[in-house]
């Protein structure tokens, strides 16, 4: 079965940028999205289609999607963008989410 | 507004049933595909069943495949699963999420993204 594999945590200070990584065998060849999961809140989506972001998602989060890597960035991180990062991809009708990542802004 | 609401979670012993229910609003439903994710006690996400708008395809994980079936009512605008011979390994948190695209085939390699989070029902199986 298809494996996403993605940092346990990342630190970034405020104002600086957040780099998550997600990688997966020829994940470029599919298409990556990412959720940002507060604790206690439902899963909500900040990149689909590698790079598109839905409406109401901030500019700085963007997305890229290449080779066997997809990364998400944030720019300029602040302080309520801490929480937990899913990527995920799709492959042959199972959907898959990569282990999570961490991300602490101090 | 566009709106999930999961029901039908609980308490169960190993070996036993549940059926969860989603009610959708806010959307056009039988355009879209539904799935179901669920989330263990401080763990992951994990990807445990979807359906197409039509009910044309449906897919499993590994895990719960042969023992769980998803199903839809577009009359009803809901989703369903049936969970039978529950393990303690399926406590967890259950989501119905909505697919972004509209009647999307799942033919090659597909864009699937999930916009619209319900707030979840709580599973937990144990004797």
């Amino acid at each position: 079965s298809y494996e996403l594999t993605q940092p346990p945590s990342v630190s970034v200070s405020p104002g600086q940028t957040a780099s998550i990584t997600c990688s997966g065998d020829k994940l470029g060849d599919k298409y990556a999205s990412w959720y940002q999961q507060r604790p206690g809140q439902s899963p909500v989506l900040v990149i689909y289609k590698d790079n598109k972001r839905p409406s109401g998602i901030p500019e700085r989060f963007s997305g890229s999607n290449s080779g066997n890597t997809a990364t998400l960035t944030i720019s300029g991180t602040q302080a309520m963008d801490a929480a937990d990062y899913f990527c995920q991809a799709w492959d042959i009708n199972t959907g898959v989410f990569g282990g999570g990542t961490k991300l602490t802004v101090l | 507004e566009v709106q999930l609401v999961e029901s039908g979670g609980g308490l169960e012993q190993p070996g036993r049933s549940l059926r969860l229910s989603c009610a959708a609003s806010g959307f056009t439903f039988d355009d879209y595909a539904i799935h179901w994710v669920r989330q263990g006690p401080g763990k992951g996400l994990e990807w445990v069943s979807g359906i197409q708008w039509n009910s044309g395809d449906v897919g499993y994980a590994g895990s719960v495949k042969g023992r769980f079936t998803i199903s839809r009512d577009n009359a009803k605008n809901t989703l369903y699963l049936q969970m039978n011979s529950l393990r303690a390994e399926d406590t967890a948190m259950y989501y119905c999420t909505k697919d972004i695209n509209p009647q999307l085939l799942w033919i090659g390699e597909v864009p699937v993204a999930f916009d619209i989070w319900g707030q979840g029902t709580m599973v937990t199986v144990s004797s």
